[in-house]
């Protein structure tokens, strides 16, 4: 079956740099999700998108913004790098169904991106 | 807010015991709740919810949870442990958004 596709898996940036996650979400899925996972710890949700609107946010920094396309494919946009950035960048992809209205939803993961900020 | 915890940082278990993974929740109305799994620089994988009705829930690779209300957990079960189950086990709710537990490092051991 297809899953979460990620691009791309790993990614070193400088100080002050900008970087371009990308995530491919499985076929017919319509809402995508971001999540930060910093070394040894949860992850956190970052933003959410339904039928390309942004539909929550979570602790993004300003830094950072985020995009659903026609396509549904998303992008994850992050400038002015700080080391604290270093991080597994998840994301994640789910079918609203009408039930819970999204919160029944099951949401499938991306392998991740494995950012590193020198 | 919604908000699970995980009690145990470790679980460390003997190959073909029975594995258990604490979870306990505090939820405001119906409780969504997700068990994944996380294995060495991987992604998370789904391994069952509860939404509503049966308190006990059936999952991937011979995982089962119990849901109890009266005790607000979530515990993820197994019967007989392999050593291949090693791995990162996370609790979660949803509220349109997945809030995770700390973690629990699972290690089974031959």
């Amino acid at each position: 079956a297809a899953g979460v596709i990620q691009s791309p898996r790993h990614l070193i940036k400088e100080k002050r740099e900008t970087a371009t996650l990308k995530c491919y979400p499985i076929p017919r899925h319509d809402t995508v999700y971001w999540y930060q996972q910093g070394p040894g710890q949860d992850p956190q949700f970052l933003i959410s998108f339904y039928e390309k609107m942004q539909s929550d946010k979570g602790s993004i920094p300003d830094r950072f913004s985020a995009q659903q396309f026609s396509d549904y494919h998303s992008e994850l946009n992050m400038s002015s790098l700080e080391l604290g950035d270093s991080a597994l960048y998840f994301c994640a992809s789910s079918t609203r169904t009408s039930h819970g209205g999204g919160r029944t939803d099951t949401q499938y993961f991306g392998p991740g991106t494995r950012l590193t900020v020198l | 807010a919604q908000s699970v915890a995980q009690p145990e940082d470790q679980v460390n278990v003997a190959e073909g015991n029975p594995l258990t993974v604490k979870c306990t929740y505090s939820v405001s109305g119906n409780p969504y709740l997700f068990w994944y799994v996380q294995y060495p620089n991987r992604g998370l994988q789904f391994l069952l919810k509860y939404i509503t009705g049966d308190n006990l829930v059936k999952g991937s690779y011979g995982f089962e949870a119990e849901f109890n209300k009266s005790q607000t957990s979530f515990h993820l079960k197994k019967p007989s442990a392999l050593v291949s189950d090693s791995a990162l086990y996370f609790c979660a709710v949803n509220d349109y958004k997945l809030s995770f537990g700390a973690g629990t490092t699972v290690t089974v051991r031959a």
